[in-house]
Parts: C-alpha cells; structure tokens; sequence
C-alpha cells in the first residue's frame, strides 16, 4: 500500500447508525486531517492531528468524532447523522511544520457518504 | 470573514492554448497560497504553491502571486485534453496547518 489509502469508499447509512471511517497513510507523515467536501462547497476542515495530538477541531457537530490511535492511523466514529451530512469525506496528511510544508497535502480517495 | 474567491467556470480553451485561472483572496494575513487539481470522481492533488511575490514556474505551469492585489494566478501552457479538472486554490490562514479553499474554477480543454 502507498500514499494515503480510505475505507469504505462507499456508506450508506440511516440516521440511528453508528459506523467509522478509516484512514491510514504510509508516508511517514506527522499530521493527519479530515476534510468534508460537499458540493457547491468550499473544502471545509474538520480535524486536524499532529503528532496525535488534536491541534484543529472547526466546530464540528458532535455526532462526529475523530480518532487517531497513531501517527499512521486516523479514524471518524459517525454517529445519529443528518442527511445533510451526506458528502465526501477527504482524509489528508502531510509532513513539516511551516507553512508551507504543513499545507503540502497527500489526499485519500475519499469515502463517499449517504445518509438516509 | 476569510475567504478564497474563484469564478466557478466552466473555462473553455483549444489544446495548445494557455489556461488562465485566478483567485483573491480576502486575508491579507495569508502567506502561502496552493494549487491543487481534482478530477472528476477524485481526489484533491498539489499542483503548485507560492509564497513570494512574482512568478513560479514547474513545467508547463506558472504560479503568479501579487500580495498587493491580492491575487493569485495559475497559467497552464499548452494545455491539454489530460488538464481539464477543477482547480482549487487555496491560502494559508495564518494557522500553519488551516487552508482556506475557494470552491474552484472547472476547466475544459477542448482537442
């Protein structure tokens, strides 16, 4: 496996469901993020960790929460979701503190979300 | 509010022709700004990025960046049928890890 890899690909899921989201990228990066890209959208933030730590949390509702066990491994726990939730979920990570470093992101495929 | 402007397109070109795509930005306290191309049915890759005034060039494409204007600018040379894509850009938001992202400009490349 290379690069930054995302299961499932596709969710489907109904609003009482409780499912994850699963990213794991094998760069040896040090920071990891989950983006929500939805259309007609800009690219919105969720989460962002480094080092594990959680450095970035946007206001996100609660019936999404992040885990990252290490610095390879990313997860999102979905749980009581709204159809408006629906979208596609965008795993990242990328290496250097700089701000230009920090910002070079390595993208997932992404997991495509339906909430019915 | 900080935000990242694109015009949506669709752009339109010959193959060939140069590919123009801009973007302005809102925060003046932004330093470093992205290209990333996303395909239909993929996912976002890094194209460019620029954090100095004046031009940038990789290949076929140059970044343009003018902090004074506010502005930012990617020109794809002889473009071809294999660049049609949206392209996003996006600038830093002070925070070292926090893109803001415009909602990206479609590009079509005509053969």
């Amino acid at each position: 496996e290379t690069g930054v890899t995302q299961t499932p690909r596709h969710l489907v899921m109904g609003m009482t469901n409780k499912k994850s989201l699963k990213c794991e990228q094998h760069l040896g990066h040090n920071a990891m993020y989950w983006y929500k890209q939805s259309a007609k959208k800009p690219l919105e933030l969720m989460f962002v960790y480094s080092l594990e730590e959680r450095v970035e949390n946007n206001s996100v509702p609660s019936r999404f929460s992040p885990e990252c066990p290490n610095s390879s491994h990313l997860f999102l726990h979905l749980h009581t979701l709204q159809p408006e939730d629906s979208a596609l979920y965008l795993c990242a990570s990328s290496q250097g503190t700089g701000s230009s470093g920090a910002n070079v992101l390595t993208f997932g495929a992404g997991s495509r979300l339906t909430v019915l | 509010q900080k935000e990242v402007e694109q015009n949506s397109g669709p752009l339109s070109v010959p193959e060939g022709a140069i590919a123009s795509l801009n973007c302005t930005y809102s925060d003046r306290g932004s330093q470093s700004f992205f290209w990333y191309r996303q395909y239909s049915g993929k996912s976002p890759e890094l194209i460019m990025f620029i954090y100095s005034n004046g031009d940038k060039e990789d290949g076929r494409f140059t970044a343009q960046l003018n902090k004074a204007s506010q502005y930012v600018s990617l020109l794809i040379r002889d473009s071809q049928p294999s660049d049609s894509a949206t392209y996003l850009c996006a600038g830093n938001a002070g925070n070292n890890r926090k893109l803001i992202w415009g909602l990206g400009t479609s590009l079509a490349v005509n053969p």
